[in-house]
């Protein structure tokens, strides 16, 4: 699987959007780009994710570049409740393949 | 519709003495993830099973951990004659598929911790 690259950690203001910048240079054609966040010492949870189009859901908006080497995640509204642990990850479409969690991006969203 | 079921959240065990965790996955997921993630670490494959078989166990100690996902019931992650570094957060995930676009949703883990 792809390598990516993310910020060890960033601040956003309470009420703002949050945009987390990920780099997958080496990722190839059929590798999908996923995104999860682990809250303290919770389980991991699923936010999105996309293959080649920009794609929303009720959490939040993934923007992939036309060339698919980086994405943002963006939460459009960050609350307090947003501070986790942000993981982007590439997955092959394939079969079988586990997700192979980074460091990722500790977001702190302040008052 | 219950999420991924862990349990127990929490269990203690004595040197030498066996863990068993279990997991059930959510309804129509026929596919089980393990991870473990040992104190201020992160999140590390250990296995990845389909009712009754191991697809990937790459991620597994050699030694004193199995895993097994049967025909009925949970999946049980077994760990014997447990020692000081087993102590972590053990997470299980289940997913309806196989696809690298099928999403994978996680328990909310049990910790282990061996005294």
């Amino acid at each position: 699987d792809a390598k990516t690259t993310q910020p060890p950690s960033m601040d956003c203001a309470e009420g703002r959007a949050a945009n987390l910048p990920c780099n997958h240079s080496t990722i190839s054609g059929n590798e999908y780009v996923y995104w999860y966040r682990q809250i303290h010492s919770q389980g991991p949870q699923y936010i999105i994710h996309g293959l080649k189009n920009n794609e929303t859901n009720e959490m939040a908006s993934l923007i992939i570049t036309e060339d698919r080497k980086s994405s943002t995640l963006i939460l459009p509204h960050a609350t307090l409740r947003d501070t986790a642990v942000y993981y982007c990850i590439v997955r092959v479409a394939g079969y079988g393949n586990k997700l192979v969690f980074g460091a990722g991006t500790i977001l702190r969203v302040k008052s | 519709n219950a999420g991924v079921m862990q349990n127990p959240r929490h269990l203690v065990r004595r040197r030498g003495q066996e863990a068993r965790l279990r997991c059930s996955p959510m309804k129509g997921h026929s596919h089980v993830y393990w991870y473990r993630q040992l104190p201020e670490e992160g999140l590390k494959f250990m296995v990845y099973l389909q009712k009754e078989n191991i697809i990937d166990e790459s991620g597994m100690p050699k030694e004193r951990f199995s895993a097994e996902f049967p025909k009925e019931g949970p999946s049980i992650l077994r760990i014997q004659q447990v020692v000081r570094g087993d102590s972590a957060a053990y997470f299980c995930a289940s997913s309806p598929g196989d696809r690298g676009s099928s999403p994978l949703h996680f328990g909310n883990g049990t910790r282990l911790t061996v005294t």
